[in-house]
């Protein structure tokens, strides 16, 4: 059964730290998403990783990619406040598999 | 037109009503997902049409039953629900192709009485 196991499952910080969260997978994939929900609300698609190697970037969050060792990360530079939300990382493994998410809150 | 659009965003209902949510996008998308969302959980996977038909089912339970009327509408039809189906459904289409993602809806808050 694949899993996508995200650590940390919370993330208290302060605005101008950076941080990194991890997306590990357990089977073979190179396709990978990374969505951000707030409260109440529905999924945002914020990265499509789709190879070995992949990297974007978009303001102050970087996704990065690599299928060998089953793993992503998604980045934080100098968090402000409006980065708050929870972010899920999903492996395309024929449908969606999601991670647990990760619960991001940036103190002042 | 960009989007998937969901109605109604909040529903209340009763645990002997049938009601009905539905999901709309123009797009083009030739498939179609129905997901169900508990509060702090990740969505959780319920059925996907694909060309209009059921492809997938994860073992559902029949009091929730999907339709696909056309390649644009998705709706699913609820009847006899439990206090534990309350959660946020959301539905989701897909262009289709190896390198695309999934765009979702702004989602249905349900609560059962």
């Amino acid at each position: 059964e694949l899993k996508v196991e995200q650590n940390p499952l919370f993330l208290s910080m302060q605005e101008g730290k950076n941080y990194t969260i991890y997306c590990n997978y357990s089977t073979t994939s190179d396709r990978l998403y990374w969505y951000r929900q707030d409260p109440g609300k529905s999924l945002e698609s914020l990265f499509v990783l789709l190879s070995n190697g992949a990297v974007k970037q978009e303001g102050r969050l970087m996704a990065s990619l690599d299928t060998k060792a089953r793993l992503s990360t998604l980045h934080i530079t100098a968090a402000v406040h409006d980065l708050s939300a929870t972010y899920f990382c999903a492996v395309d493994a024929g449908k969606l598999i999601f991670g647990q998410g990760t619960t991001l809150q940036v103190k002042p | 037109d960009t989007e998937v659009t969901q109605t109604p965003k909040h529903l209340v209902m009763g645990m002997t009503n049938k009601k009905s949510l539905k999901c709309e996008q123009h797009m083009g998308h030739r498939a179609m997902y129905w997901y169900k969302q508990k509060a702090k959980k990740p969505p959780e996977l319920m059925f996907v049409y694909s060309y209009e038909k059921l492809s997938i089912n994860e073992s559902v339970p029949s009091r929730f039953s999907p339709e696909c009327p056309n390649s644009s509408l998705l709706n699913l039809h609820l009847h006899a629900l439990q206090p534990e189906d309350s959660a946020l459904y959301l539905c989701a289409s897909h262009p289709g192709g190896l390198y695309n993602e999934q765009f979702f809806g702004p989602g249905t808050r349900l609560t059962v009485l």
